[in-house]
């Protein structure tokens, strides 16, 4: 299996537009987690799926992100409008198990002017 | 929830042995992990040992569990260069068993 797949590597956009961000979880894996990282927060857990369907979204900074899942290898963290305070690494991860070891993708690095 | 905490900071010489610290607060937490992530890189999964255990030794690499007082710590015996990197102590928690993160340790080998 080639991993978590995520695009794209690099975003550079401006604040107020539309970013979208994709992964394709390990295939047979049941959840998928997207995180945020950054130098002040660290590592922050978005939202989690088990088997497509939202589980904890406690951690979506406000209404401007949402994510979708919709099937068992993709998924996408939306950010509209983007805002400066936005940038930061956003990373996918998927698990076969709860608890279970995670696998991550590459990540994706926002920046927004 | 779960708490995990680390310092920010280690360097060490080449050869010497690096110990990173965590201290988590949920004494229920079933797997404690080390994750390591390069630059440019997302996090990979070093070592893990489960709560029943005290020690585990895989390599140049011996997790330390004391459960009383909630501490891992994870030595990493000649470091290398290539060791340089950021380390990250997780602990699952709550009814899902999900993971909390510490704030990672940033390990510079010094030549």
């Amino acid at each position: 299996d080639a991993g978590v797949i995520q695009s794209p590597r690099h975003e550079v956009t401006e604040m107020g537009q539309e970013v979208t961000l994709r992964c394709k979880p390990i295939s047979g894996h049941d959840y998928l987690f997207w995180y945020r990282q950054t130098m002040m927060r660290g590592l922050e857990l978005l939202i989690y799926f088990n088997n497509n369907v939202p589980i904890d979204d406690s951690g979506m900074p406000e209404d401007r992100f949402s994510a979708k899942m919709p099937n068992a290898s993709f998924s996408t963290l939306k950010i509209q409008p983007s805002e400066p305070r936005d940038s930061a690494v956003y990373f996918c991860a998927s698990s076969w198990a709860s608890g279970g070891e995670l696998f991550f993708g590459e990540g994706s690095r926002l920046t927004v002017l | 929830g779960e708490d995990v905490e680390q310092s920010l900071f280690l360097s060490v010489r080449e050869g010497d042995s690096s110990v990173i610290n965590c201290t988590y607060t949920d004494s229920s937490s079933t797997y404690l992990y080390w994750y390591k992530q390069e630059p440019g890189a997302g996090l990979q999964l070093l070592t893990y040992i489960f709560s029943n255990m005290d020690m585990k030794q895989d390599q140049r690499l011996t997790v330390l569990l004391n459960k009383k007082d909630k501490h891992l710590s994870l030595r990493i015996a000649d470091t290398q260069t290539g060791d340089s990197a950021i380390y990250f102590c997780a602990a699952t928690s709550g009814s899902a068993r999900q993971l909390t993160f510490g704030s990672g340790t940033q390990l510079t080998v010094l030549p």
